[in-house]
């Protein structure tokens, strides 16, 4: 079955610096990908998805993911972070082989200071 | 166009008792998935329906079952409430059981006592 990996449960950067959190899937063939956000006290929201074509996709909220085949990499990234940014985002996989559609990361929260 | 809607929001319930939480998927969406929150365990797949059939079912005993009405409405039950069932309960809606792109609900709080 496929799997992701979030590296880092915490991730703590300044306003306006770079966002990076990190995903790596385990997988033979070429998955589909998501990132999703849960702000406080919600649901998990769709922020972006890779299924074929482009490796670099845009979604919501100024966030970008780039698919890397050769490093099994789906990295969620922003220019510049917003105080509203802080909340848990999750990476997803789709797995035909599994019984859930989509299986998740452990989740990487954000904390944006001043 | 209406969200996913979960009711209720909150829950306390105490061990031995059982618990029926509900979710409306939103209008034309089919397939509604369960999925359990956890701050151990993460996000972990309960069931799907659609068209008022368990399609899957994840790694959950018994205590844990849902259906599905004609309307797409979905409820899941939990029976015999553990203090380990104590979560947030995350319901998904999608047009079908192909579609991977979820839309989710706020969730229902249940704490066990």
């Amino acid at each position: 079955a496929q799997s992701v990996t979030q590296l880092g449960s915490h991730v703590s950067v300044s306003e306006g610096a770079l966002v990076l959190l990190r995903c790596n899937y385990s997988s033979s063939v070429p998955p589909y990908l998501f990132w999703y956000v849960q702000y406080p006290n919600q649901g998990l929201q769709l922020l972006l998805k890779y299924t074929t074509g482009a490796t670099l996709v845009k979604g919501i909220n100024g966030f970008e993911a780039e698919f890397k085949k050769s490093e099994t990499s789906f990295h969620l990234t922003k220019p510049s972070a917003h105080m509203s940014d802080a909340a848990e985002y999750f990476c997803a996989v789709s797995d035909p082989s599994t019984a859930s559609k989509l299986t998740f990361g452990t989740g990487t929260r954000l904390q944006v200071t001043l | 166009k209406a969200g996913v809607t979960q009711t209720p929001r909150y829950l306390i319930k105490t061990r031995g008792q059982q618990v029926t939480l509900s979710c409306s998927p939103i209008s034309g969406h089919r397939s509604v998935s369960w999925y359990q929150q956890t701050p151990g365990q993460g996000l972990q797949f309960l069931f799907e329906y659609f068209s008022e059939t368990q399609r899957n079912k994840g790694n959950f005993p018994g205590r844990f079952s849902g259906r599905q009405f004609s309307n797409s409405r979905s409820e899941m039950n939990v029976s015999t409430l553990e203090l380990g069932d104590s979560a947030l309960y995350l319901c998904a809606s999608s047009l079908d059981t192909t579609d991977e792109k979820l839309f989710f609900g706020s969730g229902t709080q249940l704490s066990v006592l």
